[in-house]
């Protein structure tokens, strides 16, 4: 089992373009989640999704957008890329939700100049 | 408003030494509580987490927690710590309130080995 994988590894953006990150996992997991990691920040949610074709805002989701088709997939899109969204991207799934292990990405780290 | 709290952005500790990493929560109830353990340039990995019973909770990689309610923390121990454990940890609450899911990630921890 590949677990979970991120598409692309490494990014680099000019303001104001578009991409979307895809996020991949072969564990039948329900929920599935997006999160930055910022240094001194630690790791804050994107966005989520209970299942395939819901989603949910988390603590940072302004800028980014989100959608699961399949419940394997889990796609993040910047519409238009900002500086601010600097940052390494992760991307997890889990069996349930709050008390359930996270299994992470490798991330993706993007640059937006 | 729940909240995780790491005190020591950085830790030092020769090889063989032992380690106490702090984690600080803040939650009306009793949540669902997690450390978690990131190598440089890879993901995180469940290294142990506590739900119920047992205040002592084993992980991998020879880890313990002890999860102390009457002083909100999670604290993660190790009695000999191996430079191969130099990482960054994280503390994590999980959280189901009024309907609302919150998963909270403390800012980390990066621990230094010295041989």
């Amino acid at each position: 089992n590949a677990g979970v994988t991120q598409t692309p590894k490494f990014r680099v953006l000019k303001t104001g373009q578009s991409m979307t990150l895809l996020c991949a996992q072969d564990m039948n997991h329900e929920y599935m989640y997006w999160y930055r990691q910022d240094p001194g920040m630690g790791l804050r949610l994107i966005h989520y999704s209970v299942g395939e074709g819901t989603t949910a805002k988390g603590e940072v989701p302004d800028g980014y957008n989100v959608s699961r088709l399949k419940k394997q997939n889990f796609l993040l899109g910047l519409e238009s890329a900002a500086p601010s969204q600097t940052s390494v991207y992760f991307c997890a799934s889990s069996g349930s939700l709050a008390y359930g292990e996270q299994f992470f990405g490798p991330g993706t780290r993007l640059t937006v100049l | 408003a729940q909240s995780v709290t790491q005190p020591d952005i950085h830790i030092t500790v020769s090889e063989g030494a032992s380690l106490e990493l702090r984690c600080n929560y803040s939650y009306g109830a009793t949540p669902y509580l997690f450390w978690y353990v990131q190598s440089p340039g890879q993901g995180l990995q469940l290294l142990l987490k506590y739900f119920s019973g047992d205040t002592l909770v084993q992980g991998i990689k020879g880890f313990e927690a002890e999860f102390k309610r009457s002083q909100s923390s999670f604290n993660l121990r190790k009695p000999s710590v191996h430079w191969s454990d130099a990482a960054e940890y994280f503390c994590a609450v999980g959280a189901i309130t009024s309907g609302t899911y919150k998963y909270i990630f403390g800012t980390g921890t990066r621990l230094k080995v010295l041989a």
